[in-house]
């Protein structure tokens, strides 16, 4: 079965970076976007962008860039996000979904919580 | 870009029809057939209930539906069943992603 395993939560200090992992199985990984959403505590859904497994080719919205990047391994068919000089609102869930460019995002992983605090 | 509109709420009986509304602009849900609905429950990762307006993924239930007129999309849940209570979102695609705020539904 598909599935998107994440790596753990993490506690940051503002001004750090943090680096999460999304390992996909179950399916051909080159053959779907890997997007990544985020969610502050109570707070809704907020996306952030995609990467294109198979061309490594990204986007990113526009209140993320030059702070976002994002990354693939095709060999361990693994996503990655990483986000610098974090600030205390950037505590949130971070998920990967898998899914076509357009959204329609049908499969998710657990998620990660990375907290930033002093 | 602002988040599409979504009812921070909405409430039903059991048995019951509901529709949640997510109200956008020209811009994305005017201009894209790439509309979907997602149901959080607490702690949990989000899950794809519809696509490309009206689509639904295998495995879900014909009680959940959606549609689209203008710049507005809404997803319909009949029959309502305690296990709807959940969280639910929209979004929409036109050259990027776009999540409503979310809506509760609460199941009375």
């Amino acid at each position: 079965q598909v599935q998107l395993v994440q790596s753990g939560a993490e506690v940051k200090k503002p001004g750090a970076s943090v680096k999460v992992s999304c390992k996909a199985s179950g399916y051909t990984f080159i053959a779907y976007y890997m997007h990544w959403v985020r969610q502050a505590p109570g707070q809704g859904l907020e996306w952030m962008g995609w990467i294109n497994p198979n061309s490594g080719g990204t986007d990113y919205t526009q209140k993320f860039q030059g702070r976002v990047t994002m990354t693939r391994d095709t060999s361990t068919s693994t996503a990655y996000m990483e986000l610098t000089r974090l600030r205390s609102d950037d505590t949130a869930v971070y998920y990967c979904a898998s899914g076509p460019i357009s959204g329609g995002l049908d499969y998710w992983g657990q998620g990660t919580l990375v907290t930033v605090s002093s | 870009q602002s988040a599409l509109t979504q009812p921070a709420s909405v409430s039903g009986s059991p048995g019951q029809s509901i529709t949640i509304s997510c109200t956008g602009t020209n811009n994305d849900i005017g201009s894209s057939n790439h509309v979907s609905w997602y149901q959080q429950h607490p702690d949990k990762a989000p899950k794809l209930l519809i696509y490309d307006v009206n689509k639904r993924p295998s495995g879900i239930s014909t009680r959940f539906s959606g549609s689209k007129s203008g710049n507005a999309a809404s997803l319909t849940i009949s029959g309502l069943q305690a296990e709807d209570e959940a969280d639910y979102f929209c979004c929409s695609y036109a050259g990027s992603v776009l999540f409503g705020g979310g809506t509760k539904l609460t199941v009375l």
